[in-house]
């Protein structure tokens, strides 16, 4: 199995500067990937960004990174320049063999 | 819409009765995931189908849950006898063989047992 940690509860950002949510994993399997979704207040999961473990270079996707370190088994997610709307629940993934294990969350809340 | 949809989205029930879920993932897509989420945390694994075919349910999966893809398009998750510990906000997902990393998520079906 696999095991996702996420030891932010909350953090605060101000608006259009970049924010780092934590996330490490445990895994014994060689080959898993790396996802982060956002659940606003509407309640919705919404996938973000994917890193594979095979993945060379850091997954990117318009103001998302993935800061993916193997060694340190870390995949922290880069939001640049806040937005409002980035307000939400967000949660680190890990899945081994079509099964997706979910860290506990970081409630981001961005300041006008 | 053809995003992933369940129904009903509350249900509201007394301690005892059984209760229904249905999920309606994306046409194309043939994994479909069931998970629980209570407040604050983030979802649990429940079971997940291949097609019509039930590949691995989780021991948080009490004999009181069953799931069921009959034709490996939409699927029911029943609870019967629901406790109070119950309550929660069951959410489905659903994946294609050649994106097997992306899952999409419907809205949650939320179930609160009095």
């Amino acid at each position: 199995a696999q095991k996702i940690t996420q030891t932010q509860p909350g953090m605060f950002v101000q608006e259009k500067e970049a924010v780092t949510l934590d996330c490490t994993y445990d895994t014994s399997d060689p080959s898993y990937g790396l996802f982060w979704y956002k659940q606003p207040s509407s309640g919705e999961m919404i996938f973000l960004i994917y890193q594979g473990s095979y993945d060379q270079q850091n997954a990117t996707e318009g103001r998302y990174s993935l800061n993916f370190q193997k060694a340190r088994k870390s995949a922290n997610l880069v939001i640049s320049a806040s937005q409002l709307g980035d307000s939400a629940m967000y949660f680190c993934a890990g899945n081994n063999f079509n099964k997706f294990y979910f860290g506990s969350g970081t409630k981001l809340n961005v300041k006008p | 819409d053809t995003g992933v949809s369940q129904d009903p989205r509350h249900k509201i029930t007394k301690r005892g009765q059984n209760v229904t879920f249905r999920c309606d993932p994306i046409s194309e897509h043939n994994r479909l995931y069931w998970y629980r989420q209570t407040l604050g945390q983030g979802p649990e694994f429940l079971t997940y189908f291949q097609n019509e075919a039930q590949l691995e349910k989780s021991r948080l999966l009490s004999d009181r849950f069953s799931a069921e893809r009959p034709k490996g398009s939409f699927s029911t998750l029943e609870i019967q006898r629901t406790e109070q510990g119950d309550s929660a906000m069951y959410l489905c997902a659903s994946s294609s063989t050649t994106s097997p990393g992306e899952l999409f998520f419907g809205e949650g079906s939320r179930l609160t047992v009095l």
